[in-house]
């Protein structure tokens, strides 16, 4: 089956500091591979996404690059701040010929951005 | 506004007491699903529906009943609550295409639920 690996954390950097979170996936299929945030007290949001190899998602400085020969993608921004702090999912969708738009979560990583 | 709307946001209930929590979502979506997550095992799918009175198990799905009379509306029933239950839900829904393996889910704000 799908299964989604992921740096659990807590993970706690300066503003200001370079971000990189690790994600590593299986899938039967040609997986479409997604970066959700979770601010504190709201539900989950697209961050970015990358439907096929060597796409490069990125969106509000983050960005993941789906690397097929690594099954990887890790998510990285060059600068975090404090706004930043949430807890990110790395999640994979297959369809695999059939009819469930099913994601498969990571664990969830927990960011904290200190000022 | 689009959006996926969640009702209640937070419930404490006892075992055994009949709940349901209500998702609605306004962009005519056709296809709808629920997850929960806990702590250390992220989301996991309980149930989805790909339209109206077509429902199909998820990965975690005892102990929960689904409906979807209407395209906008995928409520989640459970009809004895036990503690294993508690858990933060979410209801996410996407366009549904036959031609497209991926669209885009929005999720509601999530519903806390304690069984007591």
């Amino acid at each position: 089956g799908n299964s989604v690996t992921q740096m659990e954390g807590p993970v706690t950097l300066s503003e200001e500091a370079f971000l990189t979170i690790n994600c590593t996936y299986t899938a039967t299929g040609y997986p479409s591979l997604f970066w959700y945030v979770q601010y504190p007290g709201e539900g989950l949001q697209l961050l970015l996404k990358a439907t096929k190899a060597d796409d490069k998602g990125s969106n509000k400085g983050f960005e993941a690059t789906y690397r097929k020969e690594t099954t990887s993608f890790h998510l990285e921004k060059g600068s975090v701040q404090v706004s930043d702090s949430a807890v990110y999912f790395c999640a994979l969708s297959d369809l695999g010929g059939g009819s469930n738009y099913k994601l498969t979560f990571g664990k969830g990583t927990l960011l904290t951005v200190n000022p | 506004e689009a959006q996926v709307t969640q009702n209640p946001r937070y419930l404490i209930t006892v075992t055994g007491k009949k709940l349901t929590v209500t998702c609605s979502q306004n962009m005519n979506h056709e296809y709808m699903s629920w997850y929960r997550q806990d702590p250390g095992l992220g989301l996991r799918q309980i149930y989805y529906s790909m339209n109206v009175e077509v429902t199909d198990k998820g990965d975690v799905p005892e102990g929960y009943k689904v409906s979807r009379k209407e395209k906008r509306n995928f409520p989640l029933i459970l009809e004895s609550p036990s503690p294993n239950q508690t858990s933060l839900y979410f209801c996410a829904s996407s366009l549904y295409s036959v031609s497209s393996s991926y669209n885009e889910q929005f999720f509601g704000p999530g519903t806390r639920l304690t069984v007591l």
